[in-house]
């Protein structure tokens, strides 16, 4: 069974910039599974932030970014808002299924 | 702006079958540039994604669960669903349904319904 991995929870300062990752049981992660990322606040729908591993939807605030980092999908957060505290899904296609990492709950503090 | 709902039982006693319909508005669902799509997401858990539907009937599911899922369209009303069948407790989950737009290369889940608590108890 693939098992896509995130960290648990991340603690960055307002300001500050953090990197969200997505690992694959399988081996590195390459454009061709087509990471996608989300948030998703308390009692809310997911919400969509990057698809393609870097490209961004209209909605997309300016400082969330997409990359492939060490055989990772990764999540970069600039100068992160207090808003931002949230929890934090990759979504990675395995040739006609997806499978979703465990969350990365981000905590602004 | 594409708005997804689902609608639905909110209670399935075990052993039954699970029904959920995804209505789409502000968009046609007969378009060849999209998938739609099921989600799940167990209470205080990650998301699962279920499986998804092209308008032409061809589906794609989660393989631990495929043998359960039964998925269809009805262009004439632009809906889609979603039956689970032989549901148990674990199944109790909040529904999610989304469009995933096929873009080039690219695939992006980019909108979302507002979720469906369905509870599996006697």
């Amino acid at each position: 069974q693939t098992v896509v991995t995130q960290e648990p929870s991340l603690t960055v300062s307002p300001g500050g910039t953090v990197t969200l990752t997505c690992a694959s049981s399988t081996g590195a992660v390459t454009s061709g599974y087509y990471p996608n990322w989300f948030q998703q606040k308390p009692g809310q729908a997911p919400r969509a932030l990057i698809f393609g591993t870097s490209n961004k939807h209209s909605w997309t605030p300016a400082r969330f970014s997409g990359s492939l980092l060490g055989g990772k999908a990764a999540l970069t957060l600039s100068a992160v808002q207090p808003e931002d505290e949230a929890e934090y899904y990759c979504l990675l296609y395995y040739g006609g299924a997806w499978v979703f990492g465990g969350g990365t709950k981000l905590t602004v503090l | 702006q594409v708005q997804l709902q689902e609608s639905g039982p909110g209670l399935v006693k075990p052993s039954q079958t699970l029904s959920l319909t995804c209505t789409v508005s502000g968009g046609s669902i007969s378009s060849g540039d999209y998938y739609w799509s099921w989600i799940r997401q167990h209470p205080g858990k990650g998301l699962e994604w279920i499986g998804y539907i092209y308008y032409s009937g061809s589906t794609y599911h989660n393989p631990s669960l495929k043998s359960r899922v039964t998925m269809s369209v009805d262009t004439s009303k632009n809906q889609f669903t979603l039956k689970l069948s032989s549901v148990t407790a674990a199944d109790t989950a909040v529904y999610y349904c989304a469009r995933v737009t096929r873009d080039g290369y690219n695939f992006h889940f980019d909108y979302w319904g507002q979720g469906a608590l369905v509870t599996v108890s006697s």
